[in-house]
């Protein structure tokens, strides 16, 4: 069974241009995560999806970040624009419908220079 | 308040020798789970393990165990006779079962293991 897909594997940019990250989860994983994990630290969680809803978005930076999930299954993650302080580890992240265990993709290492 | 509480920043041991993560957790909810993830140089966060605050039983899964203590609020995970390929940081994560929290992961800072041949 194919695990969490996540493209690209390294992207590098100048401030203030756009960037976008792509997710594909588990086969009939209903819930998706995108997650920030900055250097030395735990992963953090930017937005999580059920289906094609998303129901915690609470700790997205909505002025710079968005996010969308059209036909629930597969992700999309924007920064427009991206800062210097955007330079992190974007981890995805799925899970079945319990919920109870969730499942990271490679993730999508981000320099912003 | 920081839910996921990792003191060690990082533990280096010789192959073979055993190695004991701790991990201190703080919630309200009488309901949650327990997770230990490994993050080896790749950069992919791999699931270990899973406990839920109903089940204090501890498990040995191959060289993987871990101790888990209500009372203290631990849940603390070893390696037994470690290998080179177990470097790696490993991160401790509460998912608490609140509607609003459940499936949420609060991770640790995580540890750095390294073990040398």
């Amino acid at each position: 069974e194919a695990g969490v897909v996540q493209s690209p594997r390294y992207k590098i940019i100048e401030k203030k241009q756009p960037v976008a990250f792509w997710c594909n989860p588990i086969s009939g994983h209903n819930t998706l995560y995108w997650y920030l994990q900055n250097l030395g630290q735990g992963p953090e969680l930017l937005i999580r999806y059920e289906n094609e809803e998303a129901v915690d978005d609470s700790q997205l930076p909505k002025d710079r970040f968005s996010a969308e999930r059209l036909k629930g299954v597969d992700s999309t993650l924007k920064i427009q624009p991206a800062e210097l302080g955007d330079s992190a580890v974007y981890l995805c992240a799925s899970s079945g419908w319990s919920r109870d265990t969730q499942y990271f993709g490679p993730g999508t290492r981000l320099t912003v220079l | 308040a920081q839910k996921v509480t990792q003191a060690q920043t990082e533990i280096s041991v010789v192959e073979k020798e055993d190695v004991t993560l701790d991990c201190v957790y703080e919630t309200r909810d009488t309901t949650y789970y327990l997770f230990w993830y490994k993050q080896p140089p790749s950069g992919e966060l791999v699931f270990l393990i899973r406990r839920n605050s109903f089940d204090e039983q501890n498990e040995i899964s191959g060289r993987y165990s871990w101790n888990f203590q209500k009372s203290t609020s631990s849940f603390n995970f070893t390696i037994t006779a470690s290998q080179v390929v177990d470097s790696a940081v490993y991160f401790c994560a509460l998912s608490e079962a609140s509607t609003d929290s459940w499936g949420k992961l609060q991770f640790g800072a995580g540890t750095q293991v390294v073990v040398t041949p």
